[in-house]
């Protein structure tokens, strides 16, 4: 399948390394946020939300971040696997359920 | 989470011609949405489709362009009509309020080239 990470940032980390992945997000009204993987020729799969009166929230092998001060939200994968290997995206609503936002999106690519 | 199909997966199509794409869900759902991925790119709404009224188009789309239908809660077509050579992307339909989870669930996507 085609890549859909061409222009994105690339973190590259060593399988069994944490990653982290940053994201800004644009709207201090902005009260829910979503992390998406996207694995080439396929459509963005949900990974972890989380409300703005939380500031972290953990899943498997996932911990989101957020820092409503500055607009920011991390998402840490730990132990990463080669099959992390994908584009990520964050994304932001005004509205639990809403319309989202997408951010620029950073590709993972875990090295064995 | 809600199991989402899109007809076609992909599509090689002449300048000047339309392509409608199909969106299916497996459950009744409130909310159905078109995106735009475009090369490289990231993921920007088209619009909100409504279920028995016109769609909700975001700013730097139309209606004309992007014809959109909700006959059901189930299903939603997308038309690119018209079509250049940079209507090329990649084209997901997104649900959310799936199965009484509260989040958004996306389609595999229909891969557009224009030739």
């Amino acid at each position: 399948g085609e890549s859909v990470g061409l222009h994105l940032p690339t973190l590259s980390v060593q399988e069994g390394d944490n990653s982290i992945i940053n994201c800004a997000y644009s709207n201090s009204a902005s009260d829910y946020f979503i992390w998406y993987k996207q694995e080439s020729g396929k459509g963005p799969q949900f990974i972890i939300d989380i409300r703005s009166n939380m500031d972290k929230r953990q899943g498997q092998r996932v911990t989101v971040l957020l820092n409503k001060t500055v607009k920011h939200l991390s998402l840490q994968i730990a132990a990463t696997q080669p099959g992390d290997s994908a584009v990520y995206f964050c994304a932001e609503s005004m509205e639990y359920g809403n319309k989202l936002v997408f951010g620029a999106g950073t590709i993972l690519r875990v090295k064995s | 989470s809600a199991v989402i199909s899109q007809k076609p997966s992909r599509d090689i199509c002449q300048r000047g011609t339309s392509l409608t794409i199909q969106c299916q869900v497996d459950s009744q759902v409130t909310m159905m949405f078109w995106y735009r991925q475009q090369p490289g790119q990231s993921l920007t709404l088209i619009a909100t489709a409504n279920q028995g009224s016109e769609a909700t188009y975001e700013s730097g789309f139309v209606i004309d362009k992007f014809p959109i239908s909700r006959p059901n809660l189930t299903f939603s077509t997308l038309t690119v009509s018209n079509m250049s050579p940079e209507d090329s992307s990649i084209y997901l339909c997104s649900v959310d309020r799936a199965g009484g989870e509260e989040t958004q669930y996306f389609g595999p996507g229909t891969r557009l080239l224009v030739l």
